[in-house]
């Protein structure tokens, strides 16, 4: 079955130091995959997408994510965390249709 | 572009009346979608329209639920007779249509049934 895994449910870091999201996918082809952010009582916004072009993707807000077809991995990066990157992150693809499959999300806190 | 509209914001009702949540999409897109957000099941696709037409409506949990798109720029989710366990934040999205294309969230209805 084709399906999105979000390793950290949970994941801590200090302000200033590189965050690291991952996410592994499961299909027999190159999905379409999301990067999503929610702050706290927000809709979801978009950070990045891959579609089968450039394998490094770059975001909004200093965010980039990596498709690794040979670990099935699209992680999502930063630098350097702001305290503004608290927030909830969701792995997204589609596999072939409009219908989303989501994560179960990784919730970030960023520690001053 | 003001995004995604929904309406209203917050929603409070008691068990057993009847809830409408409203969803203005982006001038343009041609798919929509309305998903429900709890903390025990995570994000649900509850239905999608195409060209306002209803595409899946596979995820909507049962018969109190019905959704409309009547014209382009608007669809209604509405939930009658409304139960506790409806409780929950549920957000409509659109996109245009194809399977590279993201989908634009909006900022959510929370739903509280007493």
């Amino acid at each position: 079955a084709q399906s999105v895994t979000q390793l950290d449910s949970h994941v801590s870091v200090s302000e200033g130091t590189p965050v690291l999201l991952r996410c592994n996918y499961s299909s027999s082809y190159s999905p379409s995959l999301f990067w999503y952010v929610q702050h706290p009582n927000k809709g979801l916004q978009l950070l990045l997408k891959y579609t089968s072009a450039a394998t490094l993707v770059k975001g909004i807000n200093g965010f980039e994510a990596e498709f690794k077809k040979s670990e099935t991995s699209f992680h999502l990066t930063k630098p350097s965390a702001h305290m503004s990157d608290a927030a909830e992150y969701f792995c997204i693809s589609n596999f072939g249709n409009e219908k989303l499959t989501f994560g179960t999300g990784t919730r970030l806190t960023i520690i001053p | 572009d003001a995004g995604v509209i929904q309406s209203p914001r917050h929603e409070v009702t008691e068990m057993g009346q009847e809830v409408t949540l409203r969803c203005k999409p982006i001038s343009g897109h041609n798919s929509l979608f309305w998903y429900r957000q709890t903390m025990m099941r995570g994000l649900e696709l509850l239905i999608y329209f195409n060209n306002n037409v209803p595409i899946d409506d596979s995820g909507m949990p049962e018969d109190r639920f019905s959704a409309k798109m009547p014209n382009a720029s608007f669809s209604t989710l509405k939930i009658q007779p409304s139960e506790p366990r409806d409780s929950a934040v549920y957000f409509c999205a659109s996109s245009f249509s194809g399977v590279d294309n993201e989908q634009f969230f909006g900022p959510g209805t929370r739903l509280t049934v007493l």
